[in-house]
């Protein structure tokens, strides 16, 4: 089945600085890639996505990048701000799987002000 | 619109016990799921519905059951707690692909004495 490693699983960056997020995953044929932020004790909110036929996809301040060949995708936030203080989770999901999402551990990221 | 709508948010059970998650969406999704987030850890799909009356088991379905009479409402039925179970519960929903959760419900926190 699909693993996904997430890294780094804590990222300490002073405001106004940028943070990236690295996913690797193992199924050559997973099609989706989507992140999620978990705020503490919240639910967690989808708040970007990527599919296997596009390569880079930016929403305001954060941006997925997507590298089929190295199966790796990442998560860039810049400019960062306290708010954006959360754990971030990583998936990725095949149709030959159901769809079924396979999530990385996380990582914990504290911006400093 | 409320979204996703997950009852309790809060339970202690006893070992043996067994309980109803409540869940209900009133966005139209077809698709909803179960996910179970343990400590420092990501998702892990317990239980997907791709429409009323179909239901289907995910990654770790043992000790529950579930389903989806309407398209409204989706619950989680634990048989006989078990402290393995102690768990915080997500109820999500999509109305684009199965098992790509859009909107998560609060979450139940669960503790099994």
């Amino acid at each position: 089945g699909e693993n996904v490693e997430q890294h780094p699983s804590t990222l300490s960056v002073q405001e106004g600085d940028s943070a990236v997020i690295k996913c690797t995953y193992s199924d050559s044929a997973s099609n989706y890639f989507p992140w999620y932020k978990q705020e503490l004790g919240k639910r967690p909110q989808l708040i970007i996505d990527i599919r296997s036929n596009v390569g880079e996809k930016k929403d305001q301040r954060i941006a997925v990048t997507l590298n089929k060949t190295a199966k790796h995708f990442s998560l860039h936030i810049t400019e960062t701000q306290p708010e954006d203080s959360a754990v971030y989770f990583c998936a990725a999901s095949t149709l030959a799987a159901g769809n079924k999402l396979t999530f990385g551990g996380g990582t914990r990221v504290l911006v400093k002000p | 619109n409320a979204g996703v709508t997950q009852t309790p948010k809060f339970q202690v059970l006893k070992t043996g016990q067994s309980m109803t998650l409540q869940c209900a969406q009133d966005m139209n999704h077809e698709y909803m799921s179960w996910y179970r987030q343990d400590p420092g850890m990501g998702l892990r799909l317990i239980h997907y519905s791709v429409g009323a009356g179909i239901t289907d088991q995910g990654e770790v379905p043992n000790g529950y059951n579930v389903s989806r009479s309407t398209t409204e409402d989706f619950p989680l039925r634990l048989l006989s707690a078990a402290p393995s179970q102690t768990s915080v519960y997500f109820c999500a929903s999509s109305y684009s692909s199965p098992n790509q959760p859009q909107h998560f419900g609060d979450g139940t926190r669960l503790s099994i004495l």
